[in-house]
């Protein structure tokens, strides 16, 4: 079967600092999606990536599909404290089918 | 401001217990997603519904677990009897089938004693 590895597992950070995180897969993937879970709450989508390749930024996030189609980073910059919470990768085979990654926990220290 | 709603948020109750978690997909969405998160095992994905159908429910413990559709605006989600390693929370999702971008409802806390 297909195995999804994200990492780190959990970063405690001070606010200010950049954030890198990344998924790799045993597979190949058609689109990337990263998704932000708040304390309490469900995941929402930050940014989606369609091609090998591809780099795309919202706001301070920026994320790659990398070229092999087999893994993504998600950058953070200048964290901030509503930065906190669970981050996951979520590669998609197509026909809305999401495979999600264990999720990286993400803790800012003002 | 669409959004996925769900109930309850919190639920407590006994072992042997029937548990019965509901959601109400985005209007005008046709695929609707029930997802389980565990510490230990993320999130995984158990059943998922495109026009009603069920497509897929493989990730589903089909002995205890039920789900359905019985119309375009309810989701259910059923487990007949609860046991303590049921205990999670349940996230219900909706989207249009073709689109990636899935709608997380706020979930169901359910602990099972």
């Amino acid at each position: 079967g297909q195995q999804l590895n994200q990492s780190p597992q959990s970063m405690f950070i001070q606010e200010g600092e950049d954030v890198s995180m990344n998924c790799t897969s045993s597979s190949i993937f058609n689109t990337w999606l990263w998704y932000k879970q708040d304390p309490g709450e469900g995941p929402v989508l930050l940014i989606a990536l369609y091609k090998a390749g591809e780099l795309t930024s919202n706001g301070r996030l920026t994320a790659q599909f990398g070229i092999t189609r087999k893994d993504s980073f998600l950058n953070i910059s200048a964290s901030i404290p509503s930065d906190v919470g669970i981050y996951f990768c979520a590669p998609q085979t197509g026909a809305n089918n999401l495979f999600f990654g264990t999720g990286t926990r993400l803790t800012v220290i003002p | 401001d669409a959004r996925v709603t769900q109930t309850p948020r919190d639920k407590v109750t006994e072992m042997g217990q029937e548990v019965t978690m509901r959601c109400q997909p985005i209007l005008g969405h046709n695929t609707v997603f029930w997802y389980r998160q565990t510490m230990m095992q993320g999130l995984e994905l158990l059943a998922y519904f495109r026009n009603r159908a069920p497509l897929d429910d493989s990730g589903m413990p089909k002995d205890r677990f039920s789900a359905e559709m019985p119309d375009a605006t309810l989701a259910t989600l059923k487990i007949q009897p609860s046991e303590p390693r049921d205990s999670a929370v349940y996230f219900c999702a909706s989207g249009l089938s073709g689109a990636e971008t899935q709608y997380f409802g706020p979930g169901t806390r359910l602990l099972v004693l």
